[in-house]
């Protein structure tokens, strides 16, 4: 049972445009989203969150979206730059942030000069 | 150190033996996840401990897998008599998780790759 989807495994974006990456949930008991990202042989690092009491938290060049009635979210990178190439993992949690963080299957990046 | 440290960072073991797996979190976090990645694959939670509480096992695939926190720190997973299917990219993740201020962001180590062959 995949709680977390990313549907896209993977997107190709030109430098300087945006990037959009998507991902669904079924669990309406998640409240508490992040995204991370992810280069070869290394772990995931964080990159951005959401609390479900929000629709859009923004840092920099990166902005998450939150549409709890289609329990969809997704995060928009503008612009896009090539050290942005990596693969996105988004992940959902319960209770507070309190339950362990459900991955989805992530998304491949790559930014195209 | 300053980041989840994790070894070894490979590992190829034959099929049938044990193997161990070793977690030294950031210090101070009281959080310690175990994901693993298999090849195409999204993260697969396996195992959290939490403080002094029990640690939530719902993830582990079988009983051969299992894990220990020891003194709130260093954690090891241990896979016993090894199969094929268990090779993946073993993470660890630690969160600072102060009680009552949850969704602390989680530093990942790099992994072990395991590789039973």
């Amino acid at each position: 049972d995949q709680q977390v989807k990313q549907n896209s495994p993977s997107l190709s974006v030109q430098e300087g445009r945006i990037s959009i990456l998507n991902c669904d949930y079924t669990n309406s008991m998640f409240d508490y989203f992040l995204w991370y990202k992810k280069y070869p042989a290394e772990g995931p690092t964080f990159l951005i969150s959401i609390s479900s009491i929000k629709d859009k938290n923004e840092d920099g060049r990166f902005t998450v979206f939150l549409n709890k009635s289609a329990k969809h979210l997704s995060l928009h990178i503008v612009p896009s730059q090539p050290g942005d190439s990596a693969v996105y993992f988004c992940a959902a949690s319960a209770i507070g942030g309190a339950q362990k963080l459900v991955f989805g299957q992530g998304t491949r990046l790559t930014i195209n000069p | 150190g300053a980041g989840v440290s994790q070894s070894p960072s490979n590992k190829v073991t034959e099929k049938g033996k044990d193997v161990e797996l070793r977690c030294d979190p950031i210090s101070g976090h009281t959080a310690l996840y175990w994901y693993r990645q298999s090849l195409g694959q999204g993260l697969e939670f396996l195992i959290y401990f939490q403080g002094n509480s029990a640690p939530d096992k719902s993830g582990l695939p079988s009983d051969r897998f299992s894990a220990e926190r020891t003194g709130g720190s260093v954690s090891t997973l241990t896979i016993q008599r090894t199969q094929q299917e268990d090779s993946a990219v073993y993470l660890c993740a630690s969160s600072l998780a102060p009680r009552g201020v949850p969704n602390s962001p989680l530093h990942f180590g790099n992994g072990t790759r395991l590789t039973v062959t």
